[in-house]
């Protein structure tokens, strides 16, 4: 896979469920960051979890690291209508002032 | 809170023609992005730009793109000729630190540029 993959693609889930998406990488990074995006808007930053880190919360988001798999995930708890959405993750090159996002997720929280 | 704007919102241009997006990054940020988005596709890097001059760029960022930050507050992404392919969505960010400089700093999108080449 490519750096910054995300999966599943799309996911639809029931208001108040959790819902957890995966991001998969390739090169070692510094840190790994969280977007969401609302159909054809701008990239809204959520959270960064840095290389050191294992775990990091953020109201109703709980993200992941595990460096060794080089791989990340997002939980949001009690889903709501209004977090329907795409999800991305970016990853830093390690070194170079870039980020490189995956295809991102396909939140749909239904009522 | 300080955010990202830009402008226009949404640009039809015919091919061929040069266009200007703008984008006013946060105020004490000093590095500048544009990325963009084709529908349907991933977000891609363009260009990293700090003090005054572009620091890395992709190979998407040919010589048919050029940036410049005219002012104190503007930061612009020209594209000289367009082309049907550079329509897109067109996104710039900007950031206190460098990222992957090894220093934990968020990038602050905008809501974007649609741009429609005709």
């Amino acid at each position: 896979s490519q750096q910054g993959e995300e999966d599943p693609q799309a996911l639809s889930i029931q208001e108040g469920e959790n819902a957890t998406m995966n991001c998969s990488y390739k090169t070692s990074i510094n840190n790994l960051q969280w977007y969401r995006q609302n159909s054809g808007r701008g990239l809204v930053h959520l959270i960064l979890i840095r290389s050191n880190e294992r775990e990091k919360h953020s109201g109703r988001l709980r993200v992941t690291l595990d460096t060794s798999k080089k791989s990340s995930s997002l939980l949001i708890t009690a889903s709501r209508a209004a977090d329907t959405a795409s999800y991305f993750c970016a990853t830093d090159g390690g070194g170079y002032s870039t980020l490189t996002f995956g295809k991102g997720t396909m939140l749909l929280v239904s009522p | 809170e300080p955010e990202v704007t830009q402008t226009p919102s949404h640009q039809v241009t015919q091919m061929g023609q040069e266009v200007i997006l703008r984008c006013v990054p946060i105020s004490n940020h000093l590095y500048f992005y544009w990325y963009r988005q084709i529908l349907g596709q991933k977000v891609e890097f363009l260009v990293s730009f700090y003090n005054n001059e572009i620091s890395e760029k992709s190979e998407i960022f040919d010589d048919q793109f050029s940036v410049e930050r005219p002012d104190g507050s503007n930061f612009t992404l020209k594209i000289r000729s367009t082309k049907l392919e550079d329509s897109a969505m067109y996104f710039c960010a900007s950031s206190a630190i460098r990222q992957g400089g090894g220093m934990n700093t968020e990038a602050f999108f905008g809501q974007g540029t649609r741009l429609t080449v005709v």
